[in-house]
């Protein structure tokens, strides 16, 4: 089955400090992936499209130069939380989407917990 | 913007009852998912059904759509603990993959 990865699953950071969180798609080429974001016994909200080469797409309200997205290859996107801050601290998720598809094939990654001190 | 609504909230169930889960949402979809999310972990997808479909069977799942009524239901029959997690729906207006998910139920099952 196809699996897609996230790294690191968790990570404690100093307040002004970047993150990076690695999301991969192991036995598939994904053209999109989401991510998404999830407060404590919250639902999933999602918070960009990442298109490979080329710009994400973002949500209302989710500013783009605060959550860098970079999808350099079929496999990889990765999410950059930059200057973060305790607010920050959340559950992102990505999935990737299975390139060409049937109907909205996609998978998620386990999970990726931030904490920003 | 979330436009899932789902009830109940939270239910607790004995092991080997049903659960039933509903989920109401705003806008035309192409399809409709339901997920399963054990504590802190990643999401598994259960079902998905289309927007031309009313019924679909998965296993002990049984997924309904009323697209006239704008929702759709998960039934989980015989229930066990390992049943235990919350369980979301999520819309995909366009086909595009964006999802758009509801605020979930959380389901305990007790042994």
């Amino acid at each position: 089955g196809a699996v897609v990865s996230q790294h690191p699953s968790w990570v404690i950071c100093k307040s002004g400090t970047s993150v990076k969180i690695e999301c991969r798609s192991l036995d598939f080429q994904a053209t999109t992936m989401f991510w998404y974001r999830q407060f404590p016994k919250q639902s999933l909200m999602l918070m960009a499209t990442s298109n490979e080469g080329s710009k994400a797409t973002y949500e209302q309200g989710v500013e783009k130069d605060k959550f860098l997205i970079n999808h350099a290859s079929l496999t990889l996107s990765t999410l950059t939380v930059t200057s973060a801050h305790p607010e920050d601290s959340s559950f992102y998720i990505c999935s990737a989407r299975v390139a060409g598809g049937y109907y909205n094939e996609q998978f998620f990654g386990p999970g990726t917990r931030l904490t920003v001190l | 913007s979330q436009q899932g609504e789902e009830d109940p909230q939270a239910l607790s169930i004995q092991e080997g009852e049903n659960a039933t889960m509903n989920c109401s949402y705003k806008t035309s979809i192409n399809n409709l998912q339901w997920y399963r999310q054990n504590s802190g972990r990643g999401l598994v997808h259960l079902i998905l059904i289309r927007s031309n479909e009313r019924e679909k069977h998965s296993g002990r799942l049984r997924v309904t759509l009323d697209t006239s009524k704008k929702s759709s239901s998960l039934l989980i029959t015989a229930s066990r603990a390992a049943d235990t997690a919350s369980y979301f729906c999520a819309t995909d207006a366009s086909n595009t993959g964006k999802l758009i998910f509801g605020q979930g139920t959380t389901l305990q099952v007790k042994p």
